[in-house]
């Protein structure tokens, strides 16, 4: 079946660095690409998407390359705040045939003043 | 932004009772999702509902499980017998668009403590 790697557990970071999570996927079909956001007690946000290969979906200065070559969609921010800690996931989305969403195991990212 | 509402915010409950799960989806939704995640553990896709029908359901949408959203009402999730295993936290999540790459608005989740 479908699924998603997020090779990081966990990321520790000082304020100002550069974040880099790792997300590979495996579909049958041709998803769409998502990364969410969970803040503690509350349910993950929408953070943005990408629907085709090399297409860049953006927010909040977090940014990722849908890449189907090497089935990849990494997450990057060149400069963490403390306010950006929580968990972040990785998911695949529905495509033809296809109307399950796949969530990565989540990267907790705390960041430090 | 939109926001998705679920009631209870937490339910404990004896093994073997029923429990129904509501959710208050965006409005003008019309997908419907629920997912299952134990204590420190990944988002897991429970079921997919849309037009009254489930769309698709996972290996964790056990028998025991049903949900429906009856004349537009609150999407439902309802346990018939509670196990041990069903303790967790659910979250609900609507979506509006019709096919394509549509973003899911999530709910503050359900914490569920089977005893």
């Amino acid at each position: 079946g479908d699924s998603v790697t997020q090779t990081e557990g966990q990321v520790a970071l000082s304020e100002e660095d550069f974040l880099t999570i790792h997300c590979n996927y495996s579909a049958s079909g041709y998803p769409a690409l998502f990364w969410y956001v969970q803040y503690p007690g509350e349910g993950p946000q929408f953070l943005f998407r990408a629907s085709r290969d090399k297409e860049k979906g953006s927010s909040r200065g977090f940014e990722a390359t849908y890449d189907k070559g090497t089935t990849s969609f990494h997450l990057r921010k060149a400069s963490v705040q403390e306010s950006d800690s929580a968990v972040y996931y990785c998911a695949l989305g529905p495509y033809t045939g296809n109307y399950k969403y796949v969530f990565g195991a989540g990267t907790r990212l705390k960041v430090i003043a | 932004g939109p926001k998705v509402l679920q009631i209870p915010s937490h339910q404990i409950i004896d093994m073997g009772q029923m429990v129904t799960l509501n959710c208050d989806p965006v409005s003008n939704h019309l997908y419907f999702y629920w997912y299952k995640q134990i204590l420190g553990q990944q988002m897991e896709f429970l079921v997919n509902f849309y037009n009254g029908k489930v769309m698709e359901k996972s290996k964790l949408f056990k028998d025991q499980f049903s949900v429906e959203r009856p004349d537009g009402s609150y999407f439902t999730l309802k346990i018939q017998p509670t196990a041990l295993e069903d303790s967790a936290v659910y979250f609900c999540a609507s979506s509006g668009r019709t096919g394509g790459a549509r973003e899911q608005y999530f709910g503050p989740g359900t914490r569920l403590t089977v005893l």
